[in-house]
């Protein structure tokens, strides 16, 4: 089925480590996105990307980083830099830019720092 | 400044209630989608319906309806006979130029409860 897997799904992190969390999707799409979910706050964008080798800034992008070496994979890594990094994470993608194109998520994973 | 506004924090119905979700927008655009998304306790987000700056028809999909209005720039999503397996998070969302593509903005979510 296509679709997009995030992994872990529960993660674990003692302060000072960085941690990487994996996207990756199958359904042939060019954008994809990491998205920060906190109680209360909705979705906020921390990276996004348009096509391979290139990705931008969001709203929350600082003690973030990511890559895009592969067209369908979108990794994304939690610096010690992130000042409060316990969040649930999410990957979307969509087949591009449109304003009206919907986005398509992962199961998310949930990152808590110890 | 681009907007969305989910005043509903948690809504607690019994099952076979209809209960509405509000959601009001702002934007300076006048190109603009919608979107509402559902999050059950899966995780993922799950799209519901999308709707453009220039249509306004409302939209009912089973037990799922849409009232779009430009004048109080609401997009309100009413669920009629509610089921338990309704119970999610619902997220109401703005794609506008401003924002471009890439930039969806979402609301803060609304938690609905459907006790059997």
């Amino acid at each position: 089925d296509g679709g997009i897997t995030q992994s872990p799904k529960y993660l674990f992190r003692k302060e000072g480590q960085n941690v990487t969390l994996s996207c990756e999707q199958n359904l042939n799409h060019d954008a994809m996105y990491w998205y920060r979910q906190d109680p209360g706050q909705g979705l906020r964008l921390i990276y996004y990307s348009q096509i391979v080798n290139d990705f931008q800034k969001g709203d929350i992008a600082e003690g973030y980083s990511v890559s895009r070496e592969k067209k369908e994979s979108f990794p994304l890594t939690v610096t010690s830099a992130q000042k409060n990094p316990t969040a649930f994470y999410l990957c979307a993608s969509s087949s591009s830019g449109d304003l009206a194109g919907e986005l398509f998520f992962g199961e998310g994973s949930r990152l808590t720092v110890l | 400044a681009q907007k969305v506004t989910q005043a509903q924090t948690e809504i607690s119905v019994v099952e076979k209630e209809d209960v509405t979700l509000d959601c009001v927008y702002e934007t300076r655009d006048t190109t603009y989608y919608l979107f509402w998304y559902k999050q059950p306790p899966s995780g993922e987000l799950v799209f519901l319906i999308r709707r453009n700056s220039f249509d306004e028809q409302n939209e009912i999909s089973g037990r799922y309806s849409w009232n779009f209005q430009k004048s109080t720039s609401s997009f309100n999503f009413t669920i009629t006979a509610s089921q338990v397996v309704d119970s999610a998070v619902y997220f109401c969302a703005l794609s506008d130029d401003n924002t471009g593509g890439f930039k969806t903005i979402f609301g803060a979510g609304t938690r609905l409860f459907v006790k059997a």
